[in-house]
């Protein structure tokens, strides 16, 4: 699913609380992986990108960690303010040009 | 700075008419991408475009050309337009020169409707 989709995972969070976006990828071969977020309407924007030489990678609110064992990307959102409901997209890329998008998880918080 | 601009915002077409959908970019990425996001389906590359001069194929490229005008515009074109083409289209540029390993900057879509 994504911005339009009617059966997206959703997450709800209370205003305030932390928030955690799961996401499991396909290949293991990737070695660049991107968080992006899209508001309705908008296009998808740049939120945090990691390297597979890493494990972890922290911006302004906003943690990505990464498992390469188990392939698996989380988002960790500190303190979710209501500007941060969106959709949010993983995504992984395997040195090429083409970049693959998940599904997308729906964030919604509650004031 | 504007980013990615893409016109139109919104097209109905009939079945079988054809159109081209227009991306510019200002910040003088190398390459450029078009993308296609459906309910349930996701961001899906149609074509992208390593550099000036150069385009390749995506994930779902039937039924769609592109053209990379120069470094700042790439073009995508519906010679005749299904509805299974319905959808919301993207496109992309970024820093990339040898391979993806830069995010990606989008434009606020197109919302094509083919009837």
């Amino acid at each position: 699913g994504e911005s339009v989709g009617l059966h997206l995972p959703t997450l709800s969070v209370q205003e305030g609380d932390n928030s955690i976006i799961n996401c499991a990828y396909s290949n293991s071969a990737s070695d660049y992986f991107i968080w992006y977020k899209q508001e309705s309407g908008k296009g998808p924007q740049f939120i945090i990108d990691i390297r597979s030489n890493m494990d972890k990678r922290q911006g302004q609110r906003v943690t990505v960690l990464l498992n390469k064992t188990v392939k698996h990307l989380s988002l960790q959102i500190a303190a979710t303010q209501p500007g941060d409901s969106a959709v949010y997209f993983c995504a992984e890329n395997t040195g090429g040009f083409k970049t693959i998008f998940g599904a997308g998880t729906r964030l919604f918080v509650k004031a | 700075n504007a980013g990615v601009t893409q016109t139109p915002k919104f097209q109905v077409l009939k079945t079988g008419q054809s159109m081209t959908l227009q991306c510019a970019q200002d910040m003088n990425h190398n390459s450029m991408y078009w993308y296609r996001q459906d309910p349930g389906m996701g961001l899906r590359l149609i074509y992208y475009s390593a550099s000036e001069g150069t385009t390749d194929k995506g994930e779902v490229p039937n039924g769609y050309n592109v053209s990379r005008l120069n470094k700042r515009e790439f073009s995508l074109r519906l010679e005749s337009a299904a509805p299974s083409q319905t959808s919301v289209y993207f496109c992309a540029s970024s820093e990339a020169r040898s391979r993806g390993n830069s995010p990606l900057h989008f434009g606020n879509g197109t919302r094509l409707t083919v009837t």
